[in-house]
Protein backbone atom coordinates (compact mmCIF):
# COMPACT_ATOMS: atom_id res chain seq x y z
CA UNK A 1 0.00 0.00 0.00
CA UNK A 2 1.16 3.68 -0.91
CA UNK A 3 1.80 5.69 1.80
CA UNK A 4 0.61 8.76 0.12
CA UNK A 5 -2.77 9.10 0.79
CA UNK A 6 -4.87 10.95 -1.68
CA UNK A 7 -8.77 12.42 -1.46
CA UNK A 8 -11.03 12.11 -3.12
CA UNK A 9 -10.54 9.52 -4.88
CA UNK A 10 -12.97 10.91 -7.72
CA UNK A 11 -14.28 14.52 -7.61
CA UNK A 12 -16.92 15.38 -10.41
CA UNK A 13 -17.28 19.22 -10.83
CA UNK A 14 -18.78 22.15 -12.86
CA UNK A 15 -16.60 24.37 -14.47
CA UNK A 16 -17.98 27.01 -12.27
CA UNK A 17 -17.02 25.56 -8.89
CA UNK A 18 -14.16 25.42 -6.70
CA UNK A 19 -12.94 22.20 -5.36
CA UNK A 20 -9.38 21.23 -3.87
CA UNK A 21 -7.52 17.61 -4.11
CA UNK A 22 -5.49 16.88 -1.13
CA UNK A 23 -2.78 14.81 -0.79
CA UNK A 24 -0.88 13.82 2.96
CA UNK A 25 2.40 11.88 3.54
CA UNK A 26 3.64 10.55 6.79
CA UNK A 27 7.24 9.35 5.53
CA UNK A 28 9.05 12.67 6.67
CA UNK A 29 9.74 13.34 3.14
CA UNK A 30 10.79 17.15 2.17
CA UNK A 31 9.71 17.15 -1.29
CA UNK A 32 6.15 16.91 -2.43
CA UNK A 33 4.99 16.90 -6.18
CA UNK A 34 1.64 17.30 -8.19
CA UNK A 35 1.81 15.34 -11.81
CA UNK A 36 -1.30 15.31 -14.35
CA UNK A 37 -2.03 11.93 -16.56
CA UNK A 38 -3.88 11.91 -19.22
CA UNK A 39 -5.37 8.38 -20.83
CA UNK A 40 -2.60 6.26 -22.41
CA UNK A 41 0.27 8.85 -21.50
CA UNK A 42 2.60 9.35 -18.93
CA UNK A 43 2.60 11.43 -16.28
CA UNK A 44 3.29 14.97 -16.51
CA UNK A 45 5.19 17.35 -13.66
CA UNK A 46 2.72 19.90 -12.65
CA UNK A 47 4.58 21.62 -9.47
CA UNK A 48 7.60 20.83 -7.38
CA UNK A 49 7.47 21.64 -3.55
CA UNK A 50 10.83 20.96 -1.32
CA UNK A 51 11.19 22.17 2.57
CA UNK A 52 7.37 23.31 1.78
CA UNK A 53 8.46 26.25 -0.85
CA UNK A 54 7.22 26.18 -4.65
CA UNK A 55 10.01 24.90 -6.50
CA UNK A 56 9.26 24.25 -9.77
CA UNK A 57 5.73 25.38 -11.22
CA UNK A 58 5.69 23.83 -15.49
CA UNK A 59 3.84 26.80 -16.68
CA UNK A 60 0.78 25.61 -15.40
CA UNK A 61 -2.66 27.71 -15.64
CA UNK A 62 -3.36 29.82 -12.90
CA UNK A 63 -7.15 27.62 -12.58
CA UNK A 64 -4.71 25.37 -10.72
CA UNK A 65 -3.54 26.36 -7.57
CA UNK A 66 -0.87 24.37 -5.14
CA UNK A 67 -0.48 25.08 -1.41
CA UNK A 68 2.00 23.25 1.05
CA UNK A 69 0.50 24.05 4.43
CA UNK A 70 3.35 22.06 6.47
CA UNK A 71 5.72 19.67 5.71
CA UNK A 72 2.92 16.46 5.27
CA UNK A 73 0.16 18.18 3.43
CA UNK A 74 0.26 19.36 0.02
CA UNK A 75 -3.52 20.98 -1.54
CA UNK A 76 -4.25 21.25 -5.39
CA UNK A 77 -6.85 24.30 -5.90
CA UNK A 78 -8.95 24.04 -8.67
CA UNK A 79 -11.26 26.78 -10.13
CA UNK A 80 -12.74 27.46 -13.20
CA UNK A 81 -11.64 24.29 -14.73
CA UNK A 82 -11.92 23.40 -18.55
CA UNK A 83 -13.13 19.79 -19.48
CA UNK A 84 -9.75 19.40 -20.85
CA UNK A 85 -8.51 19.31 -17.50
CA UNK A 86 -10.39 16.22 -16.98
CA UNK A 87 -7.45 13.24 -16.06
CA UNK A 88 -6.35 11.71 -13.07
CA UNK A 89 -4.51 13.59 -10.78
CA UNK A 90 -1.35 12.13 -8.82
CA UNK A 91 0.21 13.34 -6.32
CA UNK A 92 4.12 12.14 -4.93
CA UNK A 93 6.93 12.85 -2.80
CA UNK A 94 10.10 12.13 -2.33
CA UNK A 95 12.78 12.22 0.64
CA UNK A 96 14.54 15.20 -1.49
CA UNK A 97 14.32 16.17 -4.64
CA UNK A 98 16.34 14.05 -6.96
CA UNK A 99 15.12 10.58 -4.53
CA UNK A 100 13.32 8.26 -6.00
CA UNK A 101 9.78 9.06 -6.14
CA UNK A 102 6.50 7.38 -4.32
CA UNK A 103 3.13 7.98 -5.84
CA UNK A 104 -0.38 8.13 -4.02
CA UNK A 105 -3.30 6.36 -5.23
CA UNK A 106 -4.28 9.31 -7.52
CA UNK A 107 -7.64 11.14 -7.54
CA UNK A 108 -9.77 11.14 -10.83
CA UNK A 109 -11.10 14.45 -11.93
CA UNK A 110 -13.87 14.64 -14.09
CA UNK A 111 -14.96 18.22 -15.29
CA UNK A 112 -18.49 18.80 -16.60
CA UNK B 1 14.91 15.03 -29.31
CA UNK B 2 12.33 13.47 -26.32
CA UNK B 3 14.53 12.94 -22.91
CA UNK B 4 13.61 9.23 -22.62
CA UNK B 5 12.15 7.18 -25.02
CA UNK B 6 11.14 3.69 -24.48
CA UNK B 7 10.66 1.06 -27.53
CA UNK B 8 6.78 1.49 -28.09
CA UNK B 9 5.66 -1.58 -27.94
CA UNK B 10 2.57 -3.56 -27.10
CA UNK B 11 4.50 -6.21 -25.98
CA UNK B 12 2.94 -9.69 -25.71
CA UNK B 13 4.58 -12.16 -24.70
CA UNK B 14 3.43 -15.96 -23.63
CA UNK B 15 3.17 -16.96 -19.79
CA UNK B 16 6.60 -17.95 -18.60
CA UNK B 17 8.52 -16.31 -21.44
CA UNK B 18 11.08 -13.28 -20.93
CA UNK B 19 9.82 -9.63 -21.19
CA UNK B 20 12.58 -7.47 -22.49
CA UNK B 21 11.50 -3.66 -21.97
CA UNK B 22 13.95 -0.85 -23.31
CA UNK B 23 14.58 2.57 -22.62
CA UNK B 24 16.99 5.26 -23.84
CA UNK B 25 17.60 8.73 -22.38
CA UNK B 26 19.32 12.20 -23.53
CA UNK B 27 21.13 13.45 -20.57
CA UNK B 28 24.52 12.71 -20.15
CA UNK B 29 24.69 13.31 -16.84
CA UNK B 30 21.68 11.29 -15.18
CA UNK B 31 22.40 9.57 -12.61
CA UNK B 32 19.25 8.25 -11.30
CA UNK B 33 16.41 5.99 -13.56
CA UNK B 34 13.68 3.85 -12.70
CA UNK B 35 10.86 1.42 -13.43
CA UNK B 36 7.55 2.00 -12.60
CA UNK B 37 4.47 -0.21 -13.23
CA UNK B 38 0.77 1.11 -13.98
CA UNK B 39 -2.33 -1.42 -13.92
CA UNK B 40 -5.00 0.06 -15.98
CA UNK B 41 -6.74 2.61 -13.78
CA UNK B 42 -4.35 2.85 -10.97
CA UNK B 43 -1.51 4.65 -10.37
CA UNK B 44 2.67 4.55 -11.12
CA UNK B 45 4.12 2.12 -8.63
CA UNK B 46 7.86 1.62 -7.85
CA UNK B 47 9.47 -1.49 -8.87
CA UNK B 48 13.21 -0.73 -9.80
CA UNK B 49 15.41 1.90 -9.24
CA UNK B 50 19.10 1.75 -10.83
CA UNK B 51 21.87 4.12 -10.00
CA UNK B 52 25.02 2.35 -11.02
CA UNK B 53 25.93 0.77 -14.52
CA UNK B 54 25.39 -2.80 -14.87
CA UNK B 55 22.28 -5.12 -13.21
CA UNK B 56 20.15 -4.59 -10.12
CA UNK B 57 17.68 -7.89 -9.38
CA UNK B 58 14.80 -7.84 -7.65
CA UNK B 59 12.90 -11.17 -7.57
CA UNK B 60 11.83 -11.79 -11.26
CA UNK B 61 12.63 -8.45 -12.15
CA UNK B 62 16.03 -7.36 -13.44
CA UNK B 63 17.10 -3.92 -14.54
CA UNK B 64 20.12 -2.98 -16.77
CA UNK B 65 22.48 0.30 -16.80
CA UNK B 66 24.52 1.12 -19.70
CA UNK B 67 25.47 4.80 -18.71
CA UNK B 68 28.25 4.85 -22.05
CA UNK B 69 25.44 3.71 -24.27
CA UNK B 70 22.57 5.85 -22.43
CA UNK B 71 20.52 3.03 -21.92
CA UNK B 72 18.51 1.25 -18.80
CA UNK B 73 16.38 -2.14 -19.67
CA UNK B 74 13.85 -4.07 -17.50
CA UNK B 75 13.74 -8.10 -18.01
CA UNK B 76 10.68 -9.37 -16.73
CA UNK B 77 11.39 -13.04 -16.12
CA UNK B 78 8.81 -16.28 -15.43
CA UNK B 79 6.20 -13.31 -17.37
CA UNK B 80 3.16 -14.02 -15.36
CA UNK B 81 -0.58 -12.59 -16.48
CA UNK B 82 -0.59 -10.25 -13.36
CA UNK B 83 2.72 -8.49 -14.82
CA UNK B 84 0.03 -7.71 -17.74
CA UNK B 85 0.19 -3.72 -17.43
CA UNK B 86 2.31 -0.34 -18.86
CA UNK B 87 5.95 -0.31 -17.62
CA UNK B 88 7.05 3.17 -17.41
CA UNK B 89 10.94 4.00 -17.88
CA UNK B 90 11.71 7.51 -16.10
CA UNK B 91 15.30 9.31 -15.36
CA UNK B 92 15.70 12.15 -13.23
CA UNK B 93 16.85 14.90 -15.45
CA UNK B 94 18.96 18.59 -15.33
CA UNK B 95 16.52 21.08 -17.14
CA UNK B 96 17.32 24.03 -18.64
CA UNK B 97 16.40 26.31 -15.81
CA UNK B 98 19.12 24.41 -13.91
CA UNK B 99 16.00 21.77 -12.18
CA UNK B 100 16.14 18.52 -11.95
CA UNK B 101 12.70 16.71 -12.15
CA UNK B 102 11.66 12.93 -12.90
CA UNK B 103 10.90 12.31 -16.68
CA UNK B 104 8.82 9.81 -18.13
CA UNK B 105 9.03 7.81 -21.53
CA UNK B 106 5.95 7.30 -23.18
CA UNK B 107 5.43 3.25 -21.73
CA UNK B 108 5.16 -0.04 -23.00
CA UNK B 109 2.07 -2.14 -22.37
CA UNK B 110 2.85 -5.89 -21.60
CA UNK B 111 0.51 -8.46 -22.37
CA UNK B 112 1.27 -11.63 -21.13
CA UNK B 113 -1.07 -14.54 -22.58
CA UNK B 114 -2.39 -17.50 -20.56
Amino acid sequence: DTEVTQTPKHLVMGMTNKKSLKCEQHMGHRAMYWYKQKAKKPPELMFVYSYEKLSINESVPSRFSPECPNSSLLNLHLHALQPEDSALYLCASSQAERNTIYFGEGSWLTVV
Amino acid sequence: QKEVEQNSGPLSVPEGAIASLNCTYSDRVSQSFFWYRQYSGKSPELIMSIYSNGDKEDGRFTAQLNKASQYVSLLIRDSQPSDSATYLCAAILFTRSNDYKLSFGAGTTVTVRA
